[in-house]
């Protein structure tokens, strides 16, 4: 079974910080994302990465960076914590396609960040 | 169906009955449209897709239907079981294997 693990369950944080929200997959696979979870506004793409070192903005990436080191690793970066940012994060994962397919994302538990 | 906003809309039914969770899509580029569903405290998990030029496909208990001219999806859950109660994400895919969400349907089961 695919495994995603998400650092923290439970986070919070006070305005300004840098935080870092770590994912790890154990799956080998080449696709990774982070997306954040609002009531009534579903799952929004933050940022995502199909390769080691690289990287691309999603829908929503400003206020946040990424990082891709290792295959399995992939962080998300808060230079600056705000209250806008308190919200639900979700990492994700799947195997590489070709560009216009599409392979299941495997999620993590979600960290729920609290901004303070 | 989804709507815009805070307001997660709710499909209330009784354990037994059939569910219907319908989602409208927006890219009518777009090659794979999936549901996921996501129980209280846990990542959204696969439930099943449906290529585009598809226009109906059953798993165990669900079957999606797309209709293309109205670009509009449903998710149809047989003989709902309180197991079954959870947020319901329609989703279609991008390049890279993206996907962009829908907002979400909450099924409570009694």
């Amino acid at each position: 079974d695919v495994k995603v693990t998400q650092s923290s369950r439970y986070l919070v944080k006070r305005t300004g910080e840098k935080v870092f929200l770590e994912c790890v997959q154990d799956m080998d696979h080449e696709n990774m994302f982070w997306y954040r979870q609002d009531p009534g506004l579903g799952l929004r793409l933050i940022y995502f990465s199909y390769d080691v070192k690289m990287k691309e903005k999603g829908d929503i990436p400003e206020g946040y960076s990424v990082s891709r080191e290792k295959k399995e690793r992939f962080s998300l970066i808060l230079e600056s914590a705000s209250t806008n940012q308190t919200s639900m994060y979700l990492c994700a994962s799947s195997l590489r396609t070709s560009l216009r397919s599409y392979n299941e994302q495997f999620f993590g538990p979600g960290t729920r960040l609290t901004v303070l | 169906g989804e709507s815009v906003g805070l307001h997660l809309p709710t499909l209330s039914v009784q354990e037994g009955d059939n569910s219907i969770i319908n989602c409208a899509y927006s890219n009518s580029a777009s090659d794979y449209f999936i549901w996921y569903k996501q129980e209280s405290g846990k990542g959204p998990q696969f439930i099943i897709d449906i290529r585009s030029n598809m226009d109906k496909r059953q798993g165990q208990r669900v079957t999606v239907l797309l209709n293309k001219t109205v670009k509009h999806l449903s998710l149809q859950i047989a003989a709902t079981q309180p197991g079954d109660s959870a947020v319901y994400f329609c989703a279609e895919n991008g390049g890279y294997s993206t996907l962009t969400f829908g907002k979400g349907t909450m099924l409570l089961v009694s």
